[in-house]
C-alpha cells in the first residue's frame, strides 16, 4: 500500500492567493522526498524536492517544508497563477527498499481567475 | 521532459493482443522505471530497471514485461494476460544512486477496443 498520502483530493484558489497542499508520510526512515506537477495529458514534472536534514526549501515561488516530528510536508505556492492549475504530487524516496519512490494519489489544484 | 520520449503517445489494444510501449532517453541515466496511473490516482510502479541486462518487478508487474538490452532503452510489454489495461503509461528515469529524483516522459495512454 500506499505511504505517502495528501490531505485533500482538490483544492480552489483564487488567482494571486497563495496556496499551500500538505502531504503525510509513514515511514520515519525515508529521507528523501519530492514535489511533482501534473498537467493533464502529461508526465509529472519536477519543482522541488527536499533532504530529511533541512526542515525548508525554497524556488521561484515555491516552498517545501517538511516536518520530521510529525511526518508531515507542505508545498507553499506564492501568488498563485492560472498556469499552476495542475495536479500536485509528493513522492517519498525509499532507501531501504532499492530507492523506489512511494507516491500519493495527488491534489488538483484550480485556480479561479 | 525533452530528454525521455514515449511513444505512441494513444494506443489502442485488441482482447487477446499484445502490445508495446516505447521509452528512450538520451539522458544516459543508470535507473529506468515503468508506472501505471488510473484516473485520480497515484503512479504505480510496475517495473523497474537499475543496469543494462537487469530488472525488477515492481508492486504490479503482473501481466506485463519488459527488457533492458540497452541502457537507453525500456519496452513495456502489456501482454493478454493483463485484464484490465486501460490506463495512463509513464516512463521515468534517474541518474546515479541515491537521492536523485526521477524524472518522467510524457505517457502513453492505452485503451481497449
Amino acid at each position: 500500500g500506499e505511504s505517502v498520502g495528501l490531505h485533500l483530493p482538490t483544492l480552489s484558489v483564487q488567482e494571486g492567493d497563495n496556496s499551500i497542499i500538505n502531504c503525510a508520510y509513514s515511514n520515519s526512515a525515508s529521507d528523501y522526498f519530492i514535489w511533482y506537477k501534473q498537467e493533464s495529458g502529461k508526465g509529472p514534472q519536477f519543482i522541488i524536492d527536499i533532504r530529511s536534514n533541512m526542515d525548508k526549501r525554497q524556488g521561484q515561488r515555491v516552498t517545501v517544508l517538511l516536518n520530521k516530528t510529525v511526518k508531515h510536508l507542505s508545498l507553499q505556492i506564492a501568488a498563485t497563477q492560472p498556469g499552476d492549475s495542475a495536479v500536485y504530487f509528493c513522492a517519498e524516496f525509499l532507501p531501504f527498499n532499492d530507492y523506489k519512490l512511494s507516491f500519493g494519489a495527488g491534489t488538483t489544484v484550480t485556480v479561479r481567475a | 521532459d525533452g530528454g525521455i520520449t514515449q511513444s505512441p503517445k494513444y494506443l489502442f489494444r485488441k482482447e487477446g493482443q499484445n502490445v508495446t510501449l516505447s521509452c528512450e532517453q538520451n539522458l544516459n541515466h543508470d535507473a529506468m522505471y515503468w508506472y501505471r496511473q488510473d484516473p485520480g490516482q497515484g503512479l504505480r510502479l510496475i517495473y523497474y530497471s537499475q543496469i543494462v541486462n537487469d530488472f525488477q518487478k515492481g508492486d504490479i508487474a503482473e501481466g506485463y514485461s519488459v527488457s533492458r538490452e540497452k541502457k537507453e532503452s525500456f519496452p513495456l510489454t502489456v501482454t493478454s494476460a493483463q485484464k484490465n489495461p486501460t490506463a495512463f503509461y509513464l516512463c521515468a528515469t534517474r541518474q546515479g544512486s541515491g537521492n536523485q529524483p526521477q524524472h518522467f516522459g510524457d505517457g502513453t495512454r492505452l485503451s481497449i477496443l
